[in-house]
Formats: C-alpha cells, sequence, structure tokens
C-alpha cells in the first residue's frame, strides 16, 4: 500500500529553536516525496522535493530509505513558518497522497 | 508554474442542491485532479479528470455524486450532487504542467457550507 504518515497532529516550538516535522511513508520502489505547505487564508504551495534536494525559506528534508522516511528540519525556527505542513507521495499513477498534515506553531 | 483560477471561491448552499465548481488553467496539462479537504483533515483525492472520456474515481467516490468534464486541456468542472452538510468542505483542483518540474500545482480551493 502507498502511505504517508505524519504522526503529529500539532507541533509547537518557541522561535529560534530547531524544528523537526515528522514523515513516513509506505511505498514499495523509489518514492518521490514533497512537503507543501498552506499558510493562513492562502492555497496549498510545494516547499521541497527530495529529488531536488534543495532548501527552501531555510528547511531541508533528507529521505532515508531504510526508516522510510522524509522527515523536514529546520534549524531555527521563525513566526512567519507557522502553517500546515503536508508530507505527500507520487503515487505510481502520478496521483498524489497526502498525509494528515502537522500544524506547526511558532511561539514568541 | 501553472495559475489555476477555480470558481466560485465560496458558497453556502440548501441541502439537496447541486453545485458545480469550475477549474481552469492557464497553460496546457497532462493531468487534472480533484481533492477534498474536510474541516480539520487532509486532502482526499476524489478523481482524476481525463480529457474527452469518463473521470477515473477513487474508492468511496461515484460518478453520481461527483461528475465531473473535462472537455479540453485546460479546463474541468467538479458538480457536488444532492448535497447535505457532510458535503461542506473545501474542494481543490489539482494540475500537473505538460514538461516543466514534476509537482501538482492547486487552485485555491472553493469552501462549500452545506446548511
Amino acid at each position: 500500500a502507498q502511505r504517508v504518515t505524519q504522526p503529529e497532529k500539532l507541533l509547537s516550538v518557541f522561535k529560534g529553536a530547531p524544528v523537526e516535522l515528522k514523515c513516513n511513508y509506505s511505498y514499495s520502489g523509489s518514492p518521490e516525496l514533497f512537503w507543501y505547505v498552506q499558510y493562513s487564508r492562502q492555497r496549498l504551495q510545494l516547499l521541497l522535493r527530495h529529488i531536488s534536494r534543495e532548501s527552501i525559506k531555510g528547511f531541508t528534508a533528507d529521505l532515508n530509505k531504510g526508516e522510510t522516511s522524509f522527515h523536514l528540519k529546520k534549524p531555527f525556527a521563525q513566526e512567519e513558518d507557522s502553517a500546515m505542513y503536508y508530507c505527500a507521495l507520487r503515487s505510481r499513477d502520478d496521483k498524489i497522497i497526502f498525509g494528515k498534515g502537522t500544524r506547526l506553531h511558532i511561539l514568541p | 508554474s501553472a495559475v489555476i483560477s477555480q470558481k466560485p471561491s465560496r458558497d453556502i448552499c440548501q441541502r439537496g442542491t447541486s453545485l458545480t465548481i469550475q477549474c481552469q488553467v492557464d497553460s496546457q496539462v497532462t493531468m487534472m485532479f480533484w481533492y477534498r479537504q474536510q474541516p480539520g483533515q487532509s486532502l482526499t483525492l476524489i478523481a482524476t479528470a481525463n480529457q474527452g472520456s469518463e473521470a477515473t474515481y477513487e474508492s468511496g467516490f461515484v460518478i453520481d455524486k461527483f461528475p465531473i468534464s473535462r472537455p479540453n486541456l485546460t479546463f474541468s468542472t467538479l458538480t457536488v450532487s444532492n448535497m447535505s452538510p457532510e458535503d461542506s468542505s473545501i474542494y481543490l483542483c489539482s494540475v500537473k504542467t505538460v514538461g516543466g518540474p514534476n509537482e501538482a500545482f492547486f487552485g485555491q480551493g472553493t469552501r462549500l457550507t452545506v446548511v
């Protein structure tokens, strides 16, 4: 089965502290994984994808095939990072399968 | 990238009625999808809109309830039929573009409230 699991519904982090949003997946073969972000009152947008190995807004995510994880990390949280974050997987038939999402709340 | 316009952006409807949501893209796209995001939930794929043929529905979604059209490569509609309060959700159109980055782009969504 192709599945994405985000175990945390809500994560509260102090400004300046490190952030890690967890994501685990179930997929046989080589997955294509993404992180999407939805800021308040804005549309869902792509944050980053594992194949490009880029860093966007200070966020990075490394695919760990052994642990079937794709955790999102940022060394120093900023208030503008408060948003809903979705981990997602591209299925074999090109659909995007989303996790349940984690709401990140940055405390001042 | 692709710019997606969804109409209406929100609506309040009476139960038993139907609402058609439009999705217009500014460029030709290979695939168009419709998602539902119920309050406090993640995005659930309803169906893949196929150009010139019947949509492909996911488990739990049927054509009679969610008829979909896609007459060309840049336009699709989703109808929510015989609505009940349980249909209150955000409905999102998503596309995958021809060439370009292999990612999905999303419309701003249609917030539907059924009373």
